[in-house]
């Protein structure tokens, strides 16, 4: 299985809800990330887990809330979005964290997730 | 913050038509990729590049790491209108942390 697979492929929600996005990879990979990207930008980092701990959260407001259940199951959690908020999220996976070998850091994606924050 | 200077930001070309576009940096990086990415769709890897001056083909696509480090390039020969899609490089630095172009826009027009 070489895929990274994100769930739901489409998600609509009003600020007051609460929902989350799912990642899973069975890549045997240590290190899961978290990127947005809006429409023709390049993808911006949001959180790395390494071997299931947070090393890396790029100042991500807190209504964002990753969690790393295992080392092959990726979750953002949302809370009280913004509009603004609504882009394409992307989960990837790399065979080791950050400081890792050039080669075992080669980011594979998922789809994404389509968010729509009314 | 850390950017690549990715162009050009866009290409129309005609089918079988040779595209190429290139990323440039400031900073040295350890490894450079290049990503496409379609409609509806996550980025995809073309081709990984772990060696100053390392040029690599993938079918139609070749690419190159800059011997100074701090540059690559992607050709795509005979274009075809799959090749269609966004094109991103993205440098890895031995911290692990991915920086990416703006991305080249290309379109094949059959």
């Amino acid at each position: 299985d070489t895929e990274v697979t994100q769930t739901p492929k489409h998600l609509v929600m009003g600020m007051t809800n609460k929902k989350s996005l799912k990642c899973e990879q069975h890549m045997g990979h240590r290190a899961m990330y978290w990127y947005k990207q809006k429409a023709k930008k390049p993808p911006e980092l949001m959180f790395v887990y390494s071997y299931e701990k947070l090393s890396i959260n790029e100042s991500v407001p807190s209504r964002f809330s990753p969690e790393c259940p295992n080392s092959s199951l990726l979750n953002l959690h949302l809370h009280a979005l913004q509009p603004e908020d609504s882009a394409l999220y992307l989960c990837a996976s790399s065979q080791a964290g950050t400081g890792g070998l050039s080669g075992a850091n080669v980011l594979t994606f998922g789809a994404g997730s389509r968010l729509t924050v009314l | 913050g850390q950017q690549l200077n990715q162009s050009p930001q866009s290409m129309f070309i005609q089918e079988g038509e040779d595209v190429s576009m290139n990323c440039t940096s400031s900073s040295i990086f350890n490894t450079w990729l290049w990503y496409k990415q379609e409609p509806g769709e996550g980025p995809v890897l073309l081709i990984a590049l772990y060696k100053a001056g390392e040029l690599t083909s993938n079918g139609r696509l070749t690419a190159q790491f800059g011997i100074t480090r701090k540059d690559s390039f992607l050709n795509i020969s005979a274009s075809i209108p799959s090749d269609v899609g966004i094109y991103f490089c993205a440098g890895l630095r031995n911290t692990g942390k991915l920086i990416f172009g703006q991305g080249t826009t290309l379109q094949v027009k059959p």
